[in-house]
């Protein structure tokens, strides 16, 4: 079935550091990719996505690439904030069925300043 | 606009109990799927609601079902409670507009701890 592996966290940087959060994938056919965001004691935020391989999705300086030859979606950053401190979820699309989710376990940032 | 809605927030029950969560879809979204999220891990799909039916439905035993109104809100139920219920449940909303494809907006979830 399909599956997606993140890096464990957590992800200690210091303020405008790189950021780089590695997710893979497993699936058949050609899924569609998210990541999301979950800030302390909230719910979900979709953070950006990319619907077929060599798209980029970028949002608030977050930035990833479907790479299919590799089944990547890296998620990066150039310059971290201490707001930016929560949990990734990396995800990705059902090809068949009804738009359902599989995510990865989350990887945790925390930035200091 | 008010965006996708779960009541309540926290609920505490014990073993063996049943449990109804609530779910209210952002505005023009007509589908419905709820996901379970134990502590430290990624959510985890549990069914989806279309057309007031279950269209698919993930891993999960038939204590859990559920339930989609006229109005596209949703309840989720859980029976005989066991402790390893205890998650945040989360609820998503898919628009009608299936241009957007796979695009879900998550409600902030309901803390269920069972003791």
């Amino acid at each position: 079935g399909d599956s997606v592996t993140q890096m464990e966290g957590p992800v200690t940087l210091s303020e405008e550091a790189f950021l780089t959060i590695n997710c893979t994938y497993t699936a058949t056919g050609y899924p569609s990719l998210f990541w999301y965001v979950q800030y302390p004691g909230e719910g979900l935020q979709l953070l950006l996505k990319a619907t077929k391989a060599d798209d980029k999705g970028s949002n608030k300086g977050f930035e990833a690439t479907y790479r299919k030859e590799t089944t990547s979606f890296h998620l990066e950053k150039g310059s971290v904030q201490v707001s930016d401190s929560a949990v990734y979820f990396c995800a990705l699309g059902a090809v068949s069925g009804y738009s359902t989710l599989t995510f990865g376990k989350g990887t945790m940032l925390l930035v200091s300043p | 606009d008010a965006g996708v809605t779960q009541s309540p927030t926290h609920l505490i029950k014990t073993r063996g109990q049943q449990v109804t969560l609530r779910c209210s879809p952002k505005s023009g979204h007509d589908t419905v799927s709820w996901y379970q999220q134990a502590l430290g891990q990624g959510p985890q799909f549990i069914f989806q609601y279309y057309e007031e039916e279950e269209r698919q439905r993930g891993n999960f035993p038939d204590r859990f079902s559920g339930h989609q109104f006229p109005n596209y809100s949703s309840e989720l139920n859980v029976n005989a409670l066991l402790l390893g219920d205890s998650a945040l449940y989360l609820c998503a909303s898919r628009h009608r507009d299936r241009s957007s494809y796979n695009e879900q907006f998550f409600g902030p979830g309901t803390r269920l701890t069972v003791l």
